[in-house]
């Protein structure tokens, strides 16, 4: 039930660009992006709410298909301060209403 | 300044007993989450509360309980019966409890079993 994340780490230098993939096996209304630096709590970046919708938040930015049930975060010329933890979230009706997050996707940015 | 409140950040505890860890929140959201964080894991959803008076379980919620008096307040209790309880806890809150809102955290609360 979990949303499966890609890939489950990377390492970037300073300026690279980077593509976190959220994939789900349920029907996806709306996706959280956030992101957990090392024993803090999680940060919202941003939700996307309509297929095929992006959003962009400084050098970051993110795309929404329903039809195929991703989401997709772009990092683009990433900085140090890009490092942690990334995760994409989601609300699942399944009976009740319960909130879930994906697997994570470490990201580590070298100088 | 509104936002979430946790405490302590860091607890220890005796095997045997019971401990609860402190949620508030002012940002006068209806829904309010308890999360389990393991080292290198993502987060699992242990209880959630749509409403004053409300909650139900999640994933895990063997060994643990909750209760939710009041709006701003979600403490949570880690019991004997949870034979793991060494984590990061993280408590979380959002408008309500629907899938376009977003969650907004505490600073959590780290777990440790002597």
């Amino acid at each position: 039930q979990q949303p499966v994340q890609s890939p489950q780490a990377v390492i970037l230098r300073e300026g690279e660009d980077a593509v976190i993939n959220c994939s789900s096996s349920k029907a996806l209304y709306s996706v959280h992006w956030y992101r957990q630096k090392h024993g803090e709590a999680p940060v919202f970046l941003m939700i996307l709410l309509k297929g095929g919708e992006q959003k962009g938040h400084e050098k970051i930015s993110a795309s929404f298909n329903e039809k195929k049930q991703q989401s997709s975060l772009y990092l683009t010329a990433s900085q140090l301060s890009y490092s942690g933890t990334y995760f994409c979230g989601t609300g699942v009706t399944s009976g009740t209403y319960k909130y879930i997050f994906g697997t994570g996707t470490r990201l580590k940015v070298l100088a | 300044d509104g936002g979430i409140t946790q405490s302590p950040k860091y607890l220890f505890r005796k095997e045997g007993q019971n401990v609860t860890l402190s949620c508030e929140q002012n940002l006068n959201h209806d829904a309010m989450y308890w999360y389990r964080q393991d080292p290198g894991q993502g987060l699992r959803l242990i209880y959630y509360s749509q409403i004053v008076n409300d909650f139900q379980k999640g994933d895990i919620a063997e060994g643990y309980s909750v209760s939710r008096e009041k709006k701003e307040s979600f403490p949570l209790t880690v019991t004997s019966a949870q034979k793991n309880p060494t984590a990061f806890y993280l408590c979380a809150s959002s408008i309500s409890a629907s899938a376009a809102d977003t969650q907004y955290f505490g600073p959590g609360t780290r777990l440790t079993v002597l």
